[in-house]
């Protein structure tokens, strides 16, 4: 069975530093690994995807993550953070026909100004 | 296109009460899911189905039942609500692509259950 973990709970940066937040998984084949956003009180929003392919994978709003098969990781980076990315931040793996998607526990992330 | 609509968004039971959340996706997606979001717990797998009349269990099933006869909806049965299933519940759906079950999930807005 796939597990995801996310070792960080908390992080907090300044405005304008760089960020990155670590996604660790287990997972038996090739990896389908996202990573989500969800700011508070609302949905939650897909940043980026990897299947397969390039493992530096672009996504929205600046986001980036690398797949390092190596090291079981898929983590999230974005060069330079704007207040408004303080939200919790999921990464998941999964899918493929008969599975499931499973969830890491989030890491919120605080922007100070 | 509305995607994937839960319903309702907010609800209030009482110990021992059923009810059912309701899950509807018009994307012809294959994949339904149910995941209960608590804090420091992420999201948490309930349910899935990967296509009508099949459903299987995730990580925390336990007090929950689904069913699933049509492509479109997904309903999440309470069957004698617990204050242990106060959460925010969401619903899931992906689709496969033409390279095989290469997925992502589009989430429901959410429904917020406290039981008391």
């Amino acid at each position: 069975a796939q597990s995801v973990t996310q070792p960080d709970i908390h992080i907090t940066v300044s405005e304008g530093a760089s960020l990155e937040l670590r996604c660790n998984y287990s997972y038996g084949a090739t990896p389908y690994l996202f990573w989500y956003v969800q700011s508070p009180g609302q949905g939650l929003q897909l940043l980026l995807k990897y299947f397969s392919g390039d493992t530096l994978v672009q996504g929205i709003k600046g986001f980036e993550a690398e797949f390092k098969r190596s090291q079981s990781s898929f983590n999230l980076r974005k060069p330079s953070v704007h207040w408004s990315d303080a939200a919790e931040y999921f990464c998941a793996v999964g899918a493929r026909r008969d599975d499931k998607i499973i969830f890491g526990k989030g890491t919120r992330l605080h922007i100070l100004p | 296109n509305a995607g994937v609509t839960q319903t309702p968004k907010f609800q209030v039971l009482k110990t021992g009460q059923s009810m059912t959340l309701q899950c509807a996706q018009d994307m012809n997606h294959e994949y339904m899911s149910w995941y209960r979001q608590d804090p420091g717990m992420g999201l948490r797998l309930i349910h899935y189905s990967v296509g009508a009349g099949i459903t299987d269990q995730g990580e925390v099933p336990n007090g929950y039942n689904v069913s699933r006869s049509t492509t479109e909806d997904f309903p999440l049965r309470l069957l004698s609500a617990a204050p242990s299933q106060t959460s925010v519940y969401f619903c899931a759906s992906s689709y496969p692509t033409g390279t095989g079950y290469d997925t992502e999930a589009f989430f429901g807005q959410g429904t917020r259950l406290t039981v008391v």
